[in-house]
């Protein structure tokens, strides 16, 4: 079965500072991997996914993930926070041999002080 | 694209009465749906998995009887929480994708249960 570990309960950071959002993932295939962002009391939006391909993905909101297969770890990263980009990000890992059900990882929370 | 629309955004009713919620595929067709619960300040947990026209997949743990599933075209399925109890209370969240396993599940803004 695959799992989810976002090790960071709660990130604080700056705004204009740089992000970055750990992601380590257990599954016995090619995974795929996506980011979502949560807002409070709201759905989850998709930021980006990989597939295959570039190890290096762009997504939307000026955030991209970084899959290291050797790692097992998809981390998120945005260059420069603004104060917007507050909410609670989720890993999750599919499963194509399950129908790609998704797992999700705990969520790392973002706070950003001005 | 691909928008997810829930309905009812929240809802608050007596104990031991139903609840349906809706989850709509707006410019996509949806083989396949998916409902998820999510406690206060916690991870969403996959209730049961739904492809059109056959009956949903349940995780372990999940009463099926307790929460009906219904998917009954590519756009629509329908969620409705039987018997209702304030320990059913919680953040409900559908998710659906088109096309083959590959493509990302695409999320509705959820439905807060509150039973009274």
């Amino acid at each position: 079965a695959q799992s989810v570990t976002q090790p960071d309960i709660h990130i604080t950071v700056s705004e204009g500072a740089s992000l970055e959002l750990r992601c380590n993932y257990s599954y016995g295939a090619t995974p795929y991997l996506f980011w979502y962002v949560q807002s409070p009391g709201q759905g989850l939006q998709l930021l980006l996914k990989y597939f295959s391909g570039d190890t290096l993905v762009q997504g939307i909101k000026g955030f991209e993930a970084e899959f290291k297969r050797s790692q097992s770890s998809f981390n998120l990263r945005k260059p420069s926070v603004h104060w917007s980009d507050a909410a609670e990000y989720f890993c999750a890992v599919g499963a194509f041999a399950a129908g790609n059900k998704l797992t999700f990882g705990g969520g790392t929370r973002v706070l950003v002080k001005p | 694209g691909a928008v997810v629309s829930q309905h009812p955004s929240w809802v608050i009713c007596k104990s031991g009465t139903s609840v349906k919620i809706e989850c709509r595929s707006l410019d996509f067709q949806a083989t396949t749906m998916f409902w998820y619960r999510q406690f206060p300040k916690q991870s969403l947990m996959l209730m049961a998995t739904s492809n059109e026209g056959s009956k949903a997949t349940y995780e372990q743990g999940v009463e099926k009887d307790k929460f009906l599933i219904n998917h009954a075209s590519l756009t629509l399925s329908t969620l409705t929480v039987t018997s209702a109890h304030p320990e059913d209370s919680s953040f409900y969240i559908c998710s659906a994708r088109g096309g083959s396993d590959n493509q990302p599940q695409h999320f509705g803004d959820g439905t807060r249960l509150s039973i009274l």
